[in-house]
């Protein structure tokens, strides 16, 4: 079956260090969705991404769809002590808007002060 | 209402117990969407309703479990003869339509003794 997978598991980074997380789909999708999830909370909608090649900023968080509609990464610029949690992607699970998402396993960011 | 609401926050229950866990949608939304996420992994999907109807509950693991929502608004995932394997954190969440960002509850803790 259809399989999202993101790389790494875990990333231990010094404050102010960048961080990138990878996305990775076993099909192609129409469009990718981004959450966050601080320890002990619930998943935080990110952002959506629709076109291939999309690039799309959030402040020092910068997120980029694939050009095959099959990959996407999550970029942060100079991490801070706010940034600790998981991130998740998440694809459409099957043709049209089934409104099924499939979530990666998530990357787990710690971040030194 | 402001946010997604998941009622009760936390239940333990005896193996081979009935239990309701509750959601209450944000007003306006008419996409609801039930998962279970398990520690380290992500939100796994269940079932999604549009409107009344269950448009999806290709992810409803076996006939224990049910959900409805019979008014369009609040819906209710019952599982029947519960199993410890069942343990987990069950997220509903709500959103305008099944392309549209979820938001998320803050889930129910189920845990089988």
């Amino acid at each position: 079956g259809q399989q999202v997978m993101q790389i790494p598991q875990y990333q231990h980074v010094q404050e102010g260090e960048d961080f990138t997380t990878y996305c990775n789909s076993s099909t192609t999708l129409s469009n990718i969705q981004w959450y966050k999830q601080r320890p002990g909370g619930h998943p935080v909608f990110l952002i959506q991404l629709v076109k291939s090649g999309e690039v799309k900023k959030q402040k020092r968080l910068t997120f980029q769809f694939g050009e095959a509609k099959k990959n996407s990464s999550l970029h942060i610029t100079a991490t801070q002590t706010t940034d600790v949690g998981t991130y998740f992607c998440a694809g459409p699970g099957g043709s049209g808007n089934t409104g099924k998402l499939i979530f990666g396993q998530g990357t787990t960011l710690q971040v030194k002060p | 209402g402001a946010g997604v609401s998941q009622t009760p926050s936390n239940k333990v229950t005896e193996k081979g117990k009935y239990v309701e866990l509750r959601c209450d949608p944000i007003s306006g939304h008419t996409a609801l969407y039930w998962y279970r996420q398990s520690l380290g992994q992500g939100p796994e999907f269940l079932i999604y309703f549009q409107g009344t109807g269950a448009a999806d509950d290709s992810g409803l693991p076996n006939d224990r479990f049910f959900a409805v929502r019979p008014e369009g608004s609040v819906s209710t995932l019952k599982i029947q003869r519960t199993e410890r394997g069942d343990s987990a954190v069950y997220l509903c969440a709500s959103s305008f339509g099944p392309a549209d960002g979820y938001t998320f509850g803050s889930g129910t803790r189920l845990t089988v003794v």
